[in-house]
């Protein structure tokens, strides 16, 4: 069936370091593909997205492109800050948003 | 501007004991309403959505309702709870049409005893 897997975490990093987090999807036909992240006390909120293949979504200094060769949409950020500790959750769409099961990152300065 | 308001914040209440959880939207018209769960390594799972006023899809079955009785208002209940109904409820709302940008309310952390 439709599905999406993230990596666990939590993913633990120091200010400045480069940041990967792997995200790989199953679905039929071309869904858009999302990176939703949850700091602390908040809300979910939509982080970047993309709605075709190739498509790179960028927000904030993180990026992720859409594989269609490896199904793939890792979220990526050259240079992490404290202030980026927070979940995030890697989405598909169809008709309706499904979600992974979310990567907790902390980064410590 | 658009916003979702949620509560209780958190909640515990004993095993076998209803449930009533509110989420109200305000600053737009015709949302489409959802709830979900976010249970401990699980991660979101989507549990009702609603298109409009009494319109209501349930995505898995489980011990829990909802209903929309005001175009703005989705209400998540449960007669009877479950210990395994513990985690993390969200509510969140869309443009009718464009199901990615969802908008969530700041969520109830709900523990059954």
């Amino acid at each position: 069936g439709n599905s999406v897997t993230q990596m666990e975490g939590p993913v633990t990093l120091s200010e400045e370091a480069f940041l990967t987090i792997n995200c790989t999807y199953t679905a039929t036909g071309y869904p858009s593909l999302f990176w939703y992240v949850q700091y602390p006390g908040e809300g979910l909120q939509l982080l970047l997205k993309a709605t075709k293949a190739d498509d790179k979504g960028s927000n904030k200094g993180f990026e992720a492109t859409y594989r269609k060769e490896t199904t793939s949409f890792h979220l990526e950020k050259g240079s992490v800050q404290v202030s980026d500790s927070a979940v995030y959750f890697c989405a598909y769409n169809t008709d309706k948003l499904i979600f992974g099961t979310g990567t907790r990152l902390q980064v410590f300065p | 501007s658009q916003t979702i308001h949620q509560w209780p914040a958190t909640l515990v209440q004993p095993v076998g004991s209803p449930l009533s959880l509110e989420c109200t939207v305000e600053g737009t018209s015709n949302p489409n309403l959802y709830w979900y769960r976010q249970a401990a390594g699980r991660g979101l799972q989507l549990l009702f959505y609603s298109v409009g006023i009494g319109q209501i899809s349930s995505e898995v079955p489980q011990n829990l309702s909802a209903s929309r009785p005001q175009d703005r208002q989705f209400i998540l209940s449960s007669k009877k709870l479950l210990l395994s109904d513990s985690g993390f409820y969200l509510c969140a709302w869309s443009v009718l049409g464009v199901p990615e940008k969802l908008f969530f309310g700041s969520g109830t952390q709900l523990s059954v005893l």
